[in-house]
């Protein structure tokens, strides 16, 4: 069956520190990926995505991610954290048709100052 | 433009009451149209599709059901709500063949 995992529940790194959320799933064909964005009280907003190509995917706000086949990754990158990248952060992976999306259950992320 | 609307943003109701959350599109036709739910600490589980007028598909068995009366309207319904179906409720759209789909703002529903 198709699943997503997110490894950290919650990480805190300091503002202008470097950041990496971790993503692995489990599907049987050439996924589509995504990260999404959610702030407190909000919907979700689309970071980046992949479906096929370059497995360097760059994104908005600065974040990128990296598809690696051999350990079924998408882990979200970003070189300097701002604060205002606080939020919870979840990965998807399309499930087939529909673009019925399976998510991980998410990582929250607190920036220091 | 396309737009997603949802609404209320925030509902308390009692337990045994009935609950309408409704969705609506604007700016595109015959869009494909999700309910996810987000249940505390977890992630996003999908609740229903519909890739046309009347035509829904259910993921989980649930106290919950869902219709779509008009191309871009989607309705999240319960007769009696239980205490489990707190949580927050999201829709979201897609174009036919599209590659993304787009979220509205949510919905908070605590039933106490």
């Amino acid at each position: 069956a198709q699943s997503v995992t997110q490894p950290d529940i919650h990480i805190t790194v300091s503002e202008g520190a470097s950041l990496e959320l971790r993503c692995n799933y489990s599907y049987g064909a050439t996924p589509y990926l995504f990260w999404y964005v959610q702030s407190p009280g909000q919907g979700l907003q689309l970071l980046l995505k992949y479906f096929s190509g370059d497995t360097l995917v760059q994104g908005i706000k600065g974040f990128e991610a990296e598809f690696k086949r051999s350990q079924s990754s998408f882990n979200l990158r970003k070189p300097s954290v701002h604060w205002s990248d606080a939020a919870e952060y979840f990965c998807a992976v399309g499930a087939g048709g529909y673009n019925k999306l399976i998510f991980g259950a998410g990582t929250r992320l607190a920036v220091h100052p | 433009s396309q737009t997603i609307h949802q609404w209320p943003a925030t509902l308390v109701q009692p337990v045994g009451s009935p609950l309408s959350l409704e969705c609506t599109v604007e700016g595109t036709s015959n869009p494909n149209l999700y309910w996810y739910r987000q249940a505390a600490g977890r992630g996003l589980q999908l609740l229903f599709y519909s890739i046309g007028i009347d035509q829904i598909s259910s993921e989980v068995p649930q106290n919950l059901s869902a219709s779509r009366p008009q191309d871009r309207q989607f309705i999240l319904s319960s007769k009696k709500l239980l205490l489990s179906d707190s949580g927050f409720y999201l829709c979201a759209w897609e174009n036919r063949g599209g590659t993304e789909a787009f979220f509205g703002q949510g919905t908070r529903l605590t039933v106490v």
